[in-house]
């Protein structure tokens, strides 16, 4: 059981370039999350999924676009990378039972863009 | 909005002595509220939660106690080691639209020398 695992670990894109980053969980979660973490702000919340098909923006949806073709994948897109798009990406689960449940976090994604 | 504020760090301490990390929040309703452990180069773990007031969370030593009359949830350990060093968020789950987010404080780092 591996848990939540993102990929790539580590990434340096130039200004424009795009990328996909991938978010995987094998505990049959029905909620996916992406978060990014920047200095001195924690983590917010750029989109997130209520099960397969399904998405919708968080606070910070801007230049980011998501697709959860199949239950257990979320991947995060960036069609134009911009140096403001720098951070830590976090991917997060959880099941759907009731609003206690616990969100468990992958080991994150190191962005780097020029 | 709701908001989690936390105290700023780097909280540096010897082995063995007592910590406090303070954490408040503002909310409507009874949030439940989380804090959640980043050690070095990992993702976020969970490390106590209370769903309600009153409530006390604990965890490997750690404990937070759900104050709803001063909007509290201070992380407290009555003898920290080396291996606590790492960075701490405190976290309510607030609502959204047809889910549930969390909402981080900015994280409070935490040095433990032998």
């Amino acid at each position: 059981n591996a848990g939540v695992t993102q990929t790539p670990k580590f990434r340096v894109l130039k200004t424009g370039q795009s990328m996909t980053l991938l978010c995987a969980q094998d505990m049959n979660h029905e909620y996916m999350y992406w978060y990014r973490q920047d200095p001195g702000m924690g983590l917010r919340l750029i989109h997130y999924s209520v099960g397969e098909g399904t998405t919708a923006k968080g606070e910070v949806p801007d230049g980011y676009n998501v697709s959860r073709l199949k239950k257990q994948n979320f991947l995060l897109g960036l069609e134009s990378a911009a140096p403001s798009q720098t951070s830590v990406y976090f991917c997060a689960s959880r099941s759907s039972g009731g609003r206690k449940e616990t969100q468990y976090f992958g080991p994150g994604t190191r962005l780097l863009v020029l | 909005g709701d908001s989690v504020t936390q105290m700023e760090g780097p909280v540096t301490l010897s082995e063995e002595a007592f910590l406090t990390i303070n954490c408040t929040y503002t909310a409507t309703g009874y949030p439940s509220l989380f804090w959640y452990v980043q050690y070095p180069g990992e993702g976020l773990q969970l490390l106590l939660k209370a769903t309600k007031a009153d409530d006390k969370g604990s965890n490997k030593g750690f404990e937070a106690t759900y104050r709803k009359e001063t909007t509290s949830f201070h992380l407290e350990k009555g003898s920290v080691q080396v291996s606590d060093s790492a960075v701490y968020f405190c976290a309510l789950r607030g609502l959204m639209y047809n889910t549930d987010k969390l909402i981080f404080g900015t994280g409070t780092r935490l040095q433990v020398f032998p």
